[in-house]
């Protein structure tokens, strides 16, 4: 595609449940970023894959939290026992390069919001 | 460690002048500079690498200062359409700074 695709763009879960996020980066792109957005802050660094290899997962709040990128192109962003302080904007990113050096496009997001 | 930016918040009239700062705890190779607008994602401004160098495109314009592990982002004559959130951003991972909200009132 043209651009950084996530979906859904918006998901309400209930309290507990699990839930899967999806983030299809531009094609070819090495680099790929994960972060997450309450309301009214910044992007918070999540996680970051090079290819297929998770390079840092230093963000990851808790244990709950697990991302994934098999075949270096589409990544996943799972939540497991969802918390209402999970409730927040989580956005994607992708880049060309290995090291920051070129610019990163971002999806729209999705909204998640735990009920 | 996130970055530190400063002002937190700005509110100039239009046709006035703005510089944000950005301040890193660890080495720079690479400083990004992003917006954001009110429910949208942050859009790219620019990327300074390592040497000191200064860019700019159109009346935006910024410096980064490896030495001093700061840059900082120009903004000349503002128009309205310059509102929103503006993030540095460092590292290989793409660290986000503390953000600057700037408002360009009419």
């Amino acid at each position: 595609g043209a651009g950084v695709s996530q979906s859904p763009r918006y998901k309400v879960a209930k309290r507990g449940q699990d839930v899967a996020l999806r983030c299809d980066p531009i094609s070819g792109h090495v680099s790929l970023f994960w972060y997450q957005q309450a309301l009214g802050q910044g992007p918070e660094f999540l996680t970051y894959f090079q290819n297929e290899a998770q390079l840092d997962k230093s963000g990851l709040p808790s244990d709950r939290f697990f991302a994934e990128r098999p075949e270096g192109s589409v990544s996943t962003l799972k939540i497991q026992r969802t918390q209402q302080e999970d409730s927040a904007v989580y956005l994607c990113a992708s880049s060309s390069d290995r090291g920051g050096s070129t610019e990163a496009f971002f999806g729209q997001g999705t909204r998640l919001t735990v009920v | 460690q996130q970055p530190v930016q400063s002002p937190q918040a700005v509110i100039l009239r239009e046709g006035e002048d703005a510089v944000i700062n950005c301040s890193s705890s660890k080495a720079l190779y690479s400083v990004h500079w992003y917006r954001q607008k009110h429910g949208e994602a942050p859009v790219f401004l620019m990327i300074l690498l390592k040497g000191g160098e200064q860019k700019g495109h159109d009346k935006i314009s910024a410096s980064f200062n490896e030495k001093k592990q700061q840059s900082s982002l120009y903004l000349t004559a503002s128009q309205l359409s310059y509102s929103g959130t503006y993030f540095c951003g460092v590292t290989e991972k793409l660290t986000f700074g503390t953000g600057t909200r700037l408002t360009i009132i009419p």
